[in-house]
């Protein structure tokens, strides 16, 4: 299994980012997906989740409204659209498969760095 | 749904380390637990409050019962010092959640 994010970088509050996750090794089709951040210094923070069709989305009350998960069969790719960003908001982002039929994360990527900041 | 844990723990070498999870009745939840070191990804270390991935050392082990989940380290070694972060899922809400992690200092 392999989970490559990119799509980090420095941006303006109120500006938008999206960040990509590349994978490979298991059926894509076959899970829900995950983004998880991490604040500087700070824990983990569970952030949005995809079903495994894309019909479903679930988010963090934090990023609700402003972030939107999505996901490409054909590319195996995840994305997180990140707008209105917010200083907050600056993290190592990481994307996350579950354990199959579980509520836990067996593999992750190694994360991509956002900075918001003017 | 809000989890708590000690925010450090301190073991000499060969002996056991228990770190504490705590939440409302989070015996009836599935707790799982990540190791996380500077500057790497979190890895899973136990699911389902006691399984083991298979690339886990046995010494990890995990247990879970009324409102405390715990995750032992038996024979302690220098490579498990790390953050340590209990994760459930809320199924009410549907999400998912950390604990603030207990860092695990190995003298």
């Amino acid at each position: 299994v392999q989970l490559v994010e990119s799509g980090g970088g420095v941006v303006q509050p109120g500006r938008s980012l999206k960040l990509s996750c590349e994978t490979s090794g298991f059926s894509f089709t076959s899970y829900a997906m995950h983004w998880v951040r991490q604040a500087p210094g700070k824990g983990l923070e569970w952030v949005a989740v995809i079903s495994l069709n894309g019909d479903s989305e679930y988010y963090a009350d934090s990023v609700k409204g402003r972030f939107t998960v999505s996901r490409d069969t054909v590319r195996s790719t995840l994305y997180l659209q990140m707008t209105s960003l917010t200083i907050a908001d600056t993290a190592v982002y990481f994307c996350a498969k579950p354990g199959f039929g579980g509520y836990f994360f067996e593999d992750w990527g190694q994360g991509s760095l956002v900075t918001v900041s003017s | 749904y809000v989890l708590t844990q000690s925010p450090s723990v301190s073991v000499a070498p060969g002996q056991t380390a228990r770190i504490t999870c705590g939440g409302n009745n989070i015996g009836k939840k599935g707790v799982h637990w990540y190791q996380q070191k500077p500057g790497q990804a979190p890895q899973l270390v136990a699911f389902d409050d006691s399984d083991r991935p298979s690339w886990i050392p046995l010494r990890f082990s995990g247990s879970n019962s009324g409102n405390t989940a715990t995750l032992t380290i038996t024979g302690v070694e220098a490579e498990d010092e790390a953050v340590y972060y209990c994760q459930v899922w809320d199924s009410p809400t549907d999400h998912y959640v950390f604990g603030p992690g207990t860092e695990v200092s190995v003298l």
